[in-house]
Parts: C-alpha cells; sequence; structure tokens
C-alpha cells in the first residue's frame, strides 16, 4: 500500500500565520491525493480534492498544491476555527491510505 | 439534505460479532462506491473497505480481510459492515463515506465529500 508521510505531527501557530502541511507519498500518486480538516468528536471535512481543487464552500485562504510524491497545503492567515487536525488521503490506488496527521494548536 | 447516518455501534467482547449500517438520503445511493473508514480513540484515519455501486467489486484493508464483509442494499439505501472476529485493536468510531464523484462521473477512487457521523466499535472483555 502507498504510504503518506505528513509533517510536521503538530504545530504552534497565531491568528494570522501562513502555515504550510506536507504530505509525501511513498510512490508517485500524480495528482490524486485530498486534505481533510478534523475538529475533535466530529467527521472529517473535505478541503481540496485532486491535490490543488478547492472544495465547494471552503474558504480560499485553504490551498493546495504538489504531484507525484510531495504535496502541501497552506492556509494563508489562519483564524480562529482553523485549529483543528488535518489528514492528507490518496486515491490514487483502490488500498486507499491516510496520511499520520498534523495537529494545527494556538501558541 | 444529503445525509449518512451510522449505527450498530457498541461493546463487544474479543472474538465476537457486530454489524454496522449506514443509512445514506438526499442523493441516488446507487449510482456511489462507498467506503467504511475508521478511527481508533487519539489516532489517525485507517480505510477499512470499499464497494462498488452494484456491489460486485470489493476491497478490504489487508488488516480486515477475512473477518469483516461490506455489503450493500441499493433498494433499502443501506450500507453493511459484518465484523467478524473481532480484535481490541478494532476498537474505532467507523464512519461511512462517500466519494465526491458518482460512478458515471469519475474513478471509483475519490476524495470523500460526505461522512456520517460515525458510531463508536469498543472490543474488550
Amino acid at each position: 500500500a502507498i504510504q503518506l508521510t505528513q509533517s510536521p505531527s503538530s504545530l504552534s501557530a497565531s491568528v494570522g500565520d501562513r502555515v504550510t502541511i506536507t504530505c509525501r507519498a511513498s510512490q508517485g500518486i500524480s495528482s490524486a491525493l485530498a486534505w481533510y480538516q478534523q475538529k475533535p468528536g466530529k467527521a472529517p471535512k473535505l478541503l481540496i480534492y485532486d491535490a490543488s481543487s478547492l472544495e465547494s464552500g471552503v474558504p480560499s485562504r485553504f490551498s493546495g498544491s504538489g504531484s507525484g510524491t510531495d504535496f502541501t497545503l497552506t492556509i494563508s492567515s489562519l483564524q480562529p476555527e482553523d485549529f483543528a487536525t488535518y489528514y492528507c488521503q490518496q486515491f490514487n490506488s483502490y488500498q486507499l491510505t491516510f496520511g499520520g496527521g498534523t495537529k494545527v494548536e494556538i501558541k | 439534505q444529503v445525509q449518512l447516518v451510522e449505527s450498530g455501534g457498541g461493546l463487544v467482547k474479543p472474538g465476537g460479532s457486530l454489524r454496522l449500517s449506514c443509512a445514506a438520503s438526499g442523493f441516488t445511493f446507487s449510482d456511489y462506491y462507498m467506503s467504511w473508514i475508521r478511527q481508533a480513540p487519539g489516532k489517525g484515519l485507517e480505510w477499512v473497505s470499499y464497494i462498488s455501486s452494484s456491489g460486485s467489486t470489493i476491497y478490504y484493508a489487508d488488516s480486515v480481510k477475512g473477518r469483516f464483509t461490506i455489503s450493500r442494499d441499493n433498494a433499502k439505501n443501506s450500507l453493511y459492515l459484518q465484523m467478524n472476529s473481532l480484535r481490541a485493536e478494532d476498537t474505532a468510531v467507523y464512519y461511512c463515506a462517500r466519494p465526491r464523484l458518482d460512478m458515471f462521473s469519475g474513478s471509483p477512487n475519490d476524495a470523500f465529500d460526505i461522512w456520517g457521523q460515525g458510531t463508536m466499535v469498543t472490543v474488550s472483555s
């Protein structure tokens, strides 16, 4: 199965900061990557699909980039509601896999 | 509105069985591949199983292969997960999830835009 390695596993940031999370795949997955946001006790919410396409209703401060094996989720100006855990997911193969998650905490 | 509602979770002893259900509404269920995804307490997300729209194609994660069985009833707009020979490591919140695109629009593999609220399964003696 394709492994996804997210970094960092956690970070502390302030409101207004620019935040970048990376996701590296163990083999090339083209652009078959999604990013999710999850808050405690809630189901994940889709933010980005096809590596860089913004899901409907998601604020434009979220953006995704990358292809092949290296991907990035960027939050351009962190808002209070953005403190959560973020996961990447690949769907290049039928054995879908998720990254280990990145917890974004308040500094 | 588009909705998935899981049920059937609970406490079960190691080696026991449990059947989860996921009721879909607000969309044409039979047009979508569906998946089960789980999350152990304090851990990340793990894809469990996938079933095609007709039920003819099924895949499982290695961790549950031979113990779990996914199925669907399109007439009832329902997805199921039969879990046998349960282990402590199967303890998790189980989510059903719908991909962003239906079977006519894209690949069976896709990002998940609709998730249920999850149902908790606890395997403990």
